[in-house]
Order: structure tokens, then sequence, then C-alpha cells
């Protein structure tokens, strides 16, 4: 059965502190990698897709990297702003079934 | 619409009441999944389909709950008898196509049974 685990949990940094958050996952067959925000109360807003063939993707100040060989993934953060503040979550799509499998998140706060 | 939308946002439900929450994908989506979100987790995986067939409802977590999507688009989620460890958000995503492509998800419906 697959696994993600993120860590941190939590994290507290100061405004414009570059930061990385891990998600690792036990089951190397999945099709792609996801990374998601969640503001308190609101739904699922999608920031990176890595498909399993690709190392990394970059949105902005956002990089993503997949190792997918060693069920590992890592999002960084560049110059984080209090903007920025929410819960990430990591999810992989299963090549078995096609669903999503998430992590529990980490909740990130950035103090201005 | 632009997004996916799920209605109603927020609902209040008497124990042993049941409940029908629902999700509009994005026009022409092929895969619509149903999630459970409780308080300080991430999404727990409900259902899946694929057009109109339910092709895993392994995450349902009794008889209580079933979902279905009849034409293909428009998804309803029922829980009959609902109990206080229903209450969660449930989150609808859907993806154009059957495989390997981005999920794109609701703003959930949060459920609180008193």
């Amino acid at each position: 059965k697959q696994e993600v685990t993120q860590i941190p949990a939590a994290l507290s940094v100061p405004e414009g502190e570059n930061l990385v958050l891990n998600c690792s996952f036990t089951d190397s067959a999945i099709y792609n990698l996801q990374w998601f925000r969640q503001d308190p109360g609101k739904g699922l807003t999608s920031l990176l897709l890595i498909q399993s063939s690709q190392r990394e993707q970059t949105s902005g100040r956002l990089n993503a990297s997949l190792d997918k060989s060693s069920g590992r993934s890592t999002l960084y953060i560049a110059a984080s702003q209090p903007g920025d503040s929410a819960t990430y979550l990591c999810a992989v799509r299963q090549e078995y079934g096609n669903k999503l499998v998430f992590g529990a998140g980490t909740i990130l706060r950035v103090k201005s | 619409g632009a997004g996916v939308s799920q209605s109603p946002r927020y609902k209040v439900a008497k124990r042993g009441q049941d409940v029908a929450l629902r999700c509009d994908p994005i026009s022409g989506h092929v895969s619509l999944f149903w999630y459970q979100q409780a308080l300080g987790q991430g999404p727990e995986f409900l259902t899946y389909f694929q057009n109109e067939a339910q092709l895993d409802k392994s995450g349902l977590p009794s008889d209580r709950f079933f979902a279905e999507r009849p034409e293909g688009s428009v998804s309803t989620l029922k829980i009959q008898r609902t109990q206080q460890e229903d209450s969660a958000v449930y989150l609808c995503a859907s993806s154009p196509r059957p495989v390997n492509t981005e999920a794109f998800f609701g703003q959930g419906t949060r459920l609180t049974v008193v």
C-alpha cells in the first residue's frame, strides 16, 4: 500500500528565507507527483505537476524535484513571503487504479 | 464553468439524516474523484469515475456511502444515516484524461454532523 510522508509537519520562517519541504513515498509505481497548496477552509490549488519521467519543474519562485527511484520529492520556495503561508500537500498518482495518494501536509507560516 | 464546482459549501446534518453532496467537474473531464479530508489530515481517496463508470470504490468507508455519475458529468456523493465520524470536508477533483494528467480540485463541502 502506498504511503506518503511529509516532513516537517509544520514550519515557521521569517520573510525572505528560502525553504525546502520534503515528501517521500513508498511505492515508485507512479505516473506523476503533484504539489498542492491549501488555504484554511479552501480547496486545493495545484502548484506543480512532475511526470514520472521528469526530474524537476519550476513555476516562479517554486521548484519541485522528483527522484522516483528513491521515492522522494522536494518543494523549494525561494524568497518566502507572508502570502505563502498555507498548508502544502504532495500527492502521487498511482499507476494501479489511477488515484492520488496524499501526504498529511506541511503547515507553513511565513512571518513578516 | 471555469473550475470544479461543489455544492453546498457547508452542510450541517443531524445524526441519522441523509445528505447529498454535488460535484460539477470541469466540462469535458473524463475522470472524477471524491476525497474525504478530516481536520489536520491529507485527503483520503473515496471513489473514482471514468465517465459514468465507477471504476474504484475501495475507499468508501461503509455501505452508507454511495456515489454516482449517471451521465458522465455531474456527480453526487450520498451519505445515509450520517454519523459524527462522517464530519469532514468532502473534496471533488476532475482530470481531463483517464490517466497521468493533472487533477483539479473544487472548494469542497464541509459536512458537520451534530
